[in-house]
């Protein structure tokens, strides 16, 4: 099944410690995302790939990390989680963004983090 | 800035009647225009989309969308709802001076009522 798969979905962690959300697509999608959701804001894009080693920020880009060193996978990192980045975090790719052929993203079932 | 407004924050319809979500955005040029669905825990599914051309825009489970250049508006429609319609819409914009990003509007929640 084409998927795009998180892990974990649910996570409870403390300020400061270290953590990695994993995000992986079996679809050769070159394009892949990250975003957040919260309350009222809707989704806010935090990084973006538009191919292996190739990375940009989003909107809210502080306090994450990515790295794109296989085609299907796109971890997101966080080196010092603070509480200000509990949200509901989700993980998108995409064959195509431009021309007749855009497809819009393929989301991720998210991962709900909570910071303490 | 870069902006995506959905005025409604819920939206309550009768089964059986028409719906419309409302979506105007902010965002320089000619964008590429999305409505996205989400059901609770669960992420976001692809419902249709506005490149060029026709401004009526069909897509998924019978959902179509209306885009109006001079008003900025891409709002989404369908002639009869059902209660399995309930759930979560976003709109989003992708700017063509840079197709990787996206701007989301903050969701309307559809209630459709038996």
């Amino acid at each position: 099944e084409a998927q795009v798969t998180q892990n974990p979905r649910y996570l409870i962690t403390v300020t400061g410690k270290k953590l990695t959300v994993t995000c992986s697509q079996n679809m050769n999608h070159e394009y892949m995302s990250w975003y957040r959701q919260d309350p009222g804001l809707g989704l806010r894009q935090i990084y973006y790939s538009m191919n292996v080693e190739v990375t940009d920020k989003g909107d809210v880009p502080e306090g994450y990390k990515v790295s794109r060193k296989e085609k299907r996978n796109f971890p997101l990192i966080l080196e010092s989680p603070s509480p200000n980045q509990t949200s509901l975090y989700f993980c998108a790719s995409s064959r195509a963004l431009s021309g007749q052929g855009a497809k819009g993203y393929t989301f991720g079932s998210g991962t709900r983090l909570t910071v303490v | 800035a870069q902006s995506v407004a959905q005025p409604e924050d819920q939206v309550n319809v009768a089964e059986g009647n028409p719906l419309t979500v409302k979506c105007t955005y902010s965002v320089s040029g000619n964008p590429y225009l999305f409505w996205y669905v989400q059901y609770p825990n669960r992420g976001l599914q692809f419902l249709l989309k506005y490149i060029t051309g026709d401004n009526l825009v069909k897509g998924s489970y019978g959902f179509e969308a209306e885009f109006n250049k001079s008003q900025t508006s891409f709002h989404l429609k369908k002639p009869s709802a059902l209660v399995s319609d309930s759930a979560l819409y976003f709109c989003a914009v992708s700017p063509t001076y840079n197709f990787n990003k996206f701007y989301f509007g903050s969701g309307t929640k559809l209630n459709v009522k038996p």
